[in-house]
């Protein structure tokens, strides 16, 4: 089964400044990779998935953006942060059989 | 109307008590339907999938009723392990229409 690594874990960062989040995924080959952000009180959105390398699609306009360089890597950035950015920031894959969703154990990020 | 709704709680329950969650959504084109559980500032984890004919777990026991759209869970002889946060998760078709609720809390109780 597939295993989803994200880093870091926490990250505390002031308005205005850059974001990188990466996540890996091992166990599995070309698989279809989600990012969500679940604030407080909320479900998780949706926010890009991507279906092989270089493919990008956005699910809400925002001030993020996403990239995959390579098959196993996805990544969450923004060049400026606002505080709406604050959240918890999960990396996903399908798992198997159409059994549902393997997360990441998450980024929780605090824009001050 | 939302496209998944459950009702936040929480659900505070004694230790061996039984308790069930209902979670209702929108679509009646939905197709497939999880229940994940979620401990505090931790990623979700599937708990079990819902299918049309119910499906059981231990414990726990998942039931979909389509005519009136909603899913259900059900958990009996509460442990204490148990206390977390329950989302449910409903997919309309394709890996862009799945949607999450924003789950119950339940305490399980000594």
């Amino acid at each position: 089964s597939q295993t989803i690594h994200q880093w870091p874990a926490t990250l505390v960062q002031p308005v205005g400044s850059p974001l990188s989040l990466e996540c890996t995924v091992e166990g599995t080959s070309n698989p279809n990779l989600y990012w969500y952000r679940q604030a407080a009180g909320r479900g998780l959105q949706l926010l890009f998935y991507s279906v092989g390398i270089g493919q990008i699609s956005s699910e809400v306009p925002q001030n993020l953006s996403a990239s995959r360089p390579q098959d196993r890597q996805f990544i969450l950035s923004s060049k400026k942060l606002l505080l709406s950015d604050s959240g918890f920031y999960l990396c996903a894959c399908p798992q198997g059989g159409g059994e549902g969703y393997t997360f990441g154990s998450g980024t929780r990020l605090t824009v001050v | 109307r939302k496209e998944v709704e459950q009702d936040p709680g929480p659900f505070n329950v004694p230790e061996g008590a039984t308790v069930a969650f209902n979670c209702t959504y929108s679509n009646s084109a939905s197709q497939s339907f999880f229940w994940y559980r979620q401990d505090c500032r931790k990623e979700p984890k599937l708990l079990m999938s819902v299918y049309s004919s119910g499906n059981e777990d231990g414990r726990f026991t998942a039931q979909l009723n389509r005519a009136s759209q909603y899913i259900s869970l059900l958990i009996r002889d509460s442990k204490l392990s148990d206390s977390a946060t329950y989302l449910c998760v409903v997919n309309s078709g394709g890996y862009q229409k799945v949607t999450f609720g924003t789950g119950t809390k339940l305490q399980v109780i000594p």
